[in-house]
């Protein structure tokens, strides 16, 4: 069966430092993969996706998802953090009946 | 593009009283729409899927007669909490998609309080 693990409930960072919320999945056959942002009260925003190509996806707001295929990892990264980016972030991954199968989130914390 | 908008973002209201929570894609047709659940530091719980003109399909353990959903048209899709409960509060967020390729699109959520 397919699922997504975050292995972080939270990550804390200072602005303008380098930032990664890992992700590692499990599934037969070709991943797809996404990563989401949910602020609160507030439902998710779509940032990237993988479906196939490049193993370095870009996505919105300067992030960043790096495909590793060996490692079964889609870490999102961003070179410089900002306090606005503080939000719980998602992982998910598209299961063999088209749903999307959600990580636990992690919560990440940009400190000025 | 891509938006989907939710309505209404929060509710509060008496036991036993059924809610209507509406889901649109404004600018996009969706072809399946997903109602999820979200509980206070949890992640998203899948509750059904739906396709427009056909019946929902329900995750196992979501009972269906409590949740009614409707899927109209391919902008359109409603979730009904029938005679609802305080345990039936919660988050719910609905997402769109016009296939699954594509990413799904989320609503802003409703924030349901049954007292």
């Amino acid at each position: 069966a397919q699922s997504v693990a975050q292995p972080e409930d939270q990550v804390n960072v200072a602005e303008g430092n380098p930032l990664t919320v890992k992700c590692t999945y499990s599934v037969s056959g070709n991943p797809y993969l996404f990563w989401y942002v949910q602020y609160p009260n507030r439902g998710l925003q779509f940032l990237l996706k993988y479906i196939t190509g490049d193993n370095l996806v870009k996505g919105s707001y300067g992030f960043e998802a790096e495909f590793n295929k060996s490692q079964t990892s889609f870490h999102l990264k961003k070179p410089s953090a900002l306090v606005s980016d503080s939000a719980l972030y998602f992982c998910a991954v598209r299961d063999s009946t088209d749903k999307l199968i959600f990580g636990t989130g992690t919560r990440l914390q940009v400190f000025p | 593009g891509a938006v989907v908008s939710q309505h209404p973002s929060w509710v509060i209201c008496k036991s036993g009283t059924s809610v209507k929570i509406e889901c649109r894609s404004l600018d996009f047709q969706a072809t399946t729409m997903f109602w999820y659940r979200q509980f206070p530091k949890q992640s998203l719980m899948l509750m059904a899927t739906s396709n427009e003109g056909s019946k929902a399909t329900y995750e196992q353990g979501v009972e269906k007669d409590k949740f009614l959903i409707n899927h109209a048209s391919l902008t359109l899709s409603t979730l009904t909490v029938t005679s609802a409960h305080p345990e039936d509060s919660s988050f719910y967020i609905c997402s769109a998609t016009t296939n699954s390729y594509q990413p799904q699109h989320f609503g802003d959520g409703t924030r349901l309080s049954i007292l």
